[in-house]
């Protein structure tokens, strides 16, 4: 079954700094790409969908990176700051299979 | 719209008892799925449902965890016979369910499990 593997586990960066995040996954059907973002205390929040068909996504102060053929999605953070701390998952479904897997997480600190 | 609720926050038990943990999903969202959150593994799939029905269970632990969803209002999580390694965070989560696999997830703030 569909593995991913998420880079790395705990980020730490000053704030104004880039963060990038990335999740390889071993599927080659998977479609379907998810970035969440989990506050402290908080529940998970879509931060992007992402389709199999783009490449560069471009959020509000972020883009998602996708490189279909080393299977690696990436979330880039641009000049972070303290409200981006927070913990990131990646999520990854193929077309028919409703059971998404997620990367295990980063835990984002940005310091001021 | 109050989001997929999860009762209760947080939940201690003593090694061996029982444990029932509460979903109300988002109204009119058909599929309703069950997680397992621990620093270590992230998230870990534990079943799925659409429209009630039980789908997939795959990820359940077989001897002492079940799920039910009598209703499309609410779905149960049940572990008896709690141990030590069950503690961990469980969520729940619904979305639409339009027989495609790239619908968001809507999540609940967890329940909190300890187990002692």
């Amino acid at each position: 079954g569909e593995q991913v593997e998420q880079r790395p586990p705990h980020l730490s960066v000053r704030e104004g700094d880039s963060a990038v995040i990335t999740c390889t996954y071993t599927d080659p059907n998977s479609y379907y790409f998810f970035w969440y973002k989990q506050e402290p205390g908080a529940s998970l929040q879509l931060l992007m969908k992402v389709f199999s068909s783009t490449e560069i996504n471009e959020g509000q102060g972020f883009t998602v990176l996708l490189n279909k053929k080393d299977k690696r999605l990436s979330l880039n953070l641009t000049a972070a700051h303290p409200g981006d701390s927070a913990a990131y998952f990646c999520a990854v479904s193929a077309p028919g299979n409703y059971k998404y897997v997620f990367g295990a997480g980063t835990r984002l600190k940005v310091i001021a | 719209n109050a989001g997929v609720i999860q009762t209760p926050r947080h939940k201690v038990t003593g090694k061996g008892q029982e444990a029932t943990l509460w979903c109300e999903p988002i109204s009119g969202h058909s599929a309703v799925f069950w997680y397992r959150q621990t620093i270590v593994q992230g998230l870990e799939f534990l079943t799925y449902f659409r429209n009630q029905a039980p789908i997939d269970d795959s990820g359940m632990p077989k001897e002492r965890f079940s799920a039910q969803m009598p209703n499309q209002s609410h779905s149960t999580l049940k572990i008896q016979s709690t141990q030590p390694q069950d503690s961990a965070v469980y969520l729940c989560a619904s979305s639409l369910d339009r027989g495609i696999s790239n619908e968001r997830l809507f999540f609940g703030h967890g329940t909190k499990l300890s187990v002692l």
